[in-house]
């Protein structure tokens, strides 16, 4: 069974901090995604990593792709409250369809 | 042009009873994969549909079934519920079933099993 385990569960940080999101496996995955959830919303992707070692900037996210492609990490640099959702990483092995989610963090931004 | 719709919004069933919920796909997208979250934990593969042919099947028992029709929408139908199966049940469509297709959810449907 694959895991995808991501720290920390819970962050709550102020306005401006940086922040980073581990996404790690014992599993090699093809590619890795990144979704962000609001609540009572579905998943919206954020970025897929593709190639090990890939590093993808979306404005002030950073997401890196290990080398061996089994782990990931999301880097927000100066925290707005826009920010404030459930981060969630998951694997893609074969079809598309069939993701592995990680277990989320989520984050907190305050005024 | 419209996301991804599921029905209904909420649900309360009681334990034991059937559940029926429904997903429309995005124009175009013939790939449907439905997904269990429970509360706090990310969402876990149940089924997936491409060209109305079951393509993956999640770690769920037999009482978890799904179907696609002609127009590409889909069931997902869940037997004899447990109070277990509370949770919030999406779907996310895809143009194709290949690798790197972007999955697109929708908002979910919240099932409570009192």
């Amino acid at each position: 069974t694959q895991l995808l385990e991501q720290s920390p569960q819970f962050l709550s940080i102020q306005e401006g901090e940086n922040l980073t999101v581990y996404c790690n496996s014992s599993s090699v995955f093809s590619s890795l995604q990144w979704y962000r959830q609001e609540p009572g919303e579905g998943p919206v992707l954020l970025v897929t990593v593709v190639t090990g070692g890939e590093v993808k900037k979306l404005k002030r996210l950073t997401f890196q792709f290990g080398d061996a492609r089994k782990d990931s990490s999301l880097h927000i640099t100066a925290a707005q409250p826009g920010d404030t959702g459930l981060y969630l990483c998951a694997g893609m092995t074969g079809t598309a369809s069939k993701l592995t989610f990680g277990t989320g963090t989520r984050l907190q931004v305050t005024l | 042009d419209a996301g991804v719709t599921q029905s209904p919004t909420h649900l309360i069933k009681t334990r034991g009873q059937h559940v029926t919920l429904r997903c429309s796909p995005i124009s175009g997208h013939k790939s449907v994969s439905w997904y269990q979250q429970v509360l706090g934990q990310g969402p876990q593969f149940i089924f997936q549909y491409y060209e109305k042919e079951e393509r993956g099947r999640g770690n769920f028992p037999d009482r978890f079934s799904a179907r696609q029709f002609p127009n590409y929408s889909s069931e997902l139908n869940v037997n004899a519920l447990l109070l277990g199966d509370s949770a919030l049940y999406l779907c996310a469509s895809s143009l194709s079933d290949r690798a790197y297709s972007s999955l697109h959810f929708g908002n979910g449907t919240r099932l409570t099993v009192t």
